[in-house]
């Protein structure tokens, strides 16, 4: 069956470490792969893209890494800071024709303590 | 703010009731597309529309439809709610149909009592 898995466990993390987020799937073939940050009771903002033949892609304290054989894609925040704290969703851009859809994963809750 | 707009911000009612959500999408958007948020499925993707035309279904009940009007806003409707409806439905706009990111609402809070 399709997948996507984040860790569902809330990462804890010191102010001024580099806070690593995971994204996994199986039985998909994303064209993109995104992330969006979410903070409770509002909508995703978004954050990064990345396509399937770039392997890495950064915005400012952001990084983003995408290797389709695992299938897997990783999510860096260096330095990070009390307000980096909010849930990360990674998001696969399903494209079929001229159809596309974004399948969010469950989203990793990230706490980052002064 | 994403200068997607959404509302009712809120709304409360009963099981078997018929609810509309509008939608207003970012100037130039031409994508709108339909999610809803509960605590135990996440973020579910519903329905896109593309200038007025749908162009990807998602999980999207029966009892569940949306359009898009000329103006480009977006309206999703419920009927025959349940109390499972109850979630957080979110609207999105992009400028393409696909291959691109997403601006998202604000969303509206539906609780079915």
């Amino acid at each position: 069956s399709q997948k996507i898995e984040q860790n569902s466990e809330a990462l804890n993390i010191q102010e001024g470490k580099t806070a690593t987020l995971t994204c996994n799937y199986t039985n998909y073939s994303p064209a993109y792969l995104q992330w969006y940050r979410q903070d409770p009771g509002r909508g995703p903002v978004f954050l990064l893209l990345i396509r399937e033949n770039e392997k890495e892609k950064r915005k400012e304290r952001l990084k983003v890494t995408f290797d389709t054989t695992l299938k897997q894609s990783l999510f860096h925040i260096t330095a990070s800071q009390p307000a980096d704290s909010a849930t990360y969703l990674c998001a696969l851009d399903i494209v079929a024709g001229n159809t596309g859809k974004l399948i969010f994963g469950q989203g990793t809750t990230l706490q980052v303590k002064p | 703010d994403s200068g997607v707009t959404q509302t009712p911000k809120h709304l409360i009612t009963a099981t078997g009731q018929r609810v509309t959500l509008r939608c207003s999408p970012r100037s130039g958007d031409l994508s709108v597309y339909w999610y809803q948020q509960s605590l135990d499925q996440g973020l579910q993707f519903l329905i896109q529309y593309y200038n007025g035309e749908e162009r990807a279904k998602g999980n999207i009940l029966e009892r569940f439809s949306a359009q898009q009007f000329p103006d480009l806003h977006s309206e999703l409707n419920l009927s025959s709610l349940e109390l499972g409806d109850s979630a957080l439905y979110f609207c999105a706009s992009s400028d393409r149909d696909i291959y691109n990111e997403q601006f998202f609402g604000p969303g509206t809070r539906l609780t079915v009592l």
